[in-house]
Order: C-alpha cells, then sequence, then structure tokens
C-alpha cells in the first residue's frame, strides 16, 4: 500500500548505458518530482511536472528525460550514462498544499 | 532562485538535551518551510513545517520557529532520544511547496550520545 513507489531500488549499470527508473503515486497528487541526492546528501530538485506538464527544468543536462504518461506516473530516463550520474534518485509527489511524500530512492551506481 | 543556508552540518548531542538547527534562505517570497528526516538509507520524511503566516509550531518534543524580518527559521528538538539520530533538512519554497519543488539546505547530521 505503498503511497510513492519507484523501480528498481538499486541500479548498477556501465557507462554509456541507457536507463529507466519507474515511478507511481496513489495518493491522487497533482504534482511529481524527481530529486537528485549526491554522495554528499545534498538533496536538488530535477524536475517539476503538474498535472502531466513540465513544470521546472533545473540545469540538468539533456541526457536526461522525465515523461509523464499520466498524473500518477512520473518516469525518468537516462541516455549516455556517465560515473558523475551516480547518485540516490528520488521521486516525490504533493498535493500542491507543501507536503512532499518520497519514494524510497533508486541507488544509481555508474561503473 | 532561492538559496538555503543550514547550520551546523554534525550536531552531537547527549542524550535528553535539546538540539537547535539553524536556517537562513535569501528568497523573501518563499512562504513555507518544511523539515525532512533522513534515516541512513531511507528516505526522507517530513516531520513539522511553518508557512509563513506564523511564527511558531510545535509538536510534541520537536518546534520550529519562523522569523520572516531576518529570512530564518530554526529547528528545535527537546529531550533528545536514541532514535533521533539522522541526517536533517530544512527546505524553502515560494509557492506553498506545490509545483515550484523545495530548495533543500545541506542537512544536519544529527548524532545522539547515550
Amino acid at each position: 500500500d505503498t503511497a510513492v513507489s519507484q523501480t528498481p531500488k538499486y541500479l548498477v549499470t556501465q557507462m554509456g548505458n541507457d536507463k529507466s527508473i519507474k515511478c507511481e503515486q496513489n495518493l491522487g497528487h497533482d504534482t511529481m518530482y524527481w530529486y537528485k541526492q549526491d554522495s554528499k546528501k545534498f538533496l536538488k530538485i530535477m524536475f517539476s511536472y503538474n498535472n502531466k506538464e513540465l513544470i521546472i527544468n533545473e540545469t540538468v543536462p539533456n541526457r536526461f528525460s522525465p515523461k509523464s504518461p499520466d498524473k500518477a506516473h512520473l518516469n525518468l530516463h537516462i541516455n549516455s550514462l556517465e560515473l558523475g550520474d551516480s547518485a540516490v534518485y528520488f521521486c516525490a509527489s504533493s498535493p500542491n498544499r507543501g507536503i512532499a511524500f518520497f519514494g524510497q530512492g533508486t541507488r544509481l551506481t555508474v561503473v | 532562485g532561492e538559496n538555503v543556508e543550514q547550520h551546523p552540518s554534525t550536531l552531537s548531542v547527549q542524550e535528553g538535551d535539546s538540539a537547535v538547527i539553524k536556517c537562513t534562505y535569501s528568497d523573501s517570497a518563499s512562504n513555507y518551510f518544511p523539515w525532512y528526516k533522513q534515516e541512513l538509507g531511507k528516505r526522507p520524511q517530513l516531520i513539522i513545517d511553518i508557512r509563513s503566516n506564523v511564527g511558531e509550531k510545535k509538536d510534541q518534543r520537536i518546534a520550529v520557529t519562523l522569523n520572516k524580518t531576518a529570512k530564518h527559521f530554526s529547528l528545535h528538538i527537546t529531550e533528545t532520544q536514541p532514535e533521533d539520530s539522522a541526517v536533517y533538512f530544512c527546505a524553502a519554497s515560494n509557492s506553498g511547496g506545490g509545483a515550484d519543488g523545495l530548495t533543500f539546505g545541506k542537512g544536519t547530521h544529527l548524532i545522539i550520545q547515550p
């Protein structure tokens, strides 16, 4: 009965590969996000979608492409993975009243 | 854009003592200030939040204060317990935390000494 779920939890892949992370929320929220947490634990927003429309696209390489097929799903596709992409990626959702609920995170390791 | 500074980066207190974590923000339009607790290997979880029309909010052992004039807000934990050990993040948003997302501080590693 998880509110915000993302898969996979762990992802180990080689440089140059393309990979996707999936996220789903069953809370009926209008807004979903992707955040990146680096090795120093710094959390930074990458993308924000509101009702399937892109609202924020922070300074993120265009190798990262979010896709929202409906307002309950926000997937993240990453092309040509680089060593520096290694991080924990968190999906989150919000009812637009402030409270953000995070998924369990995907630990991406690029080797 | 918004910039959130958080201090200290590490805080060690004796069990039972109080802990205070401070944050400052740069955007005077920010109006929503949540605090998240992240245990090792887990997701960030909201523990308390405050909006700009309120100066203080309390929930059992935790409280948050906001000074809009000075653009700073603080988290206070009283009677600390071992399970309070975690990384705490403050954040700010100028849209009620909605579609514009949150700008986070760099986190405080709180260590509760037995």
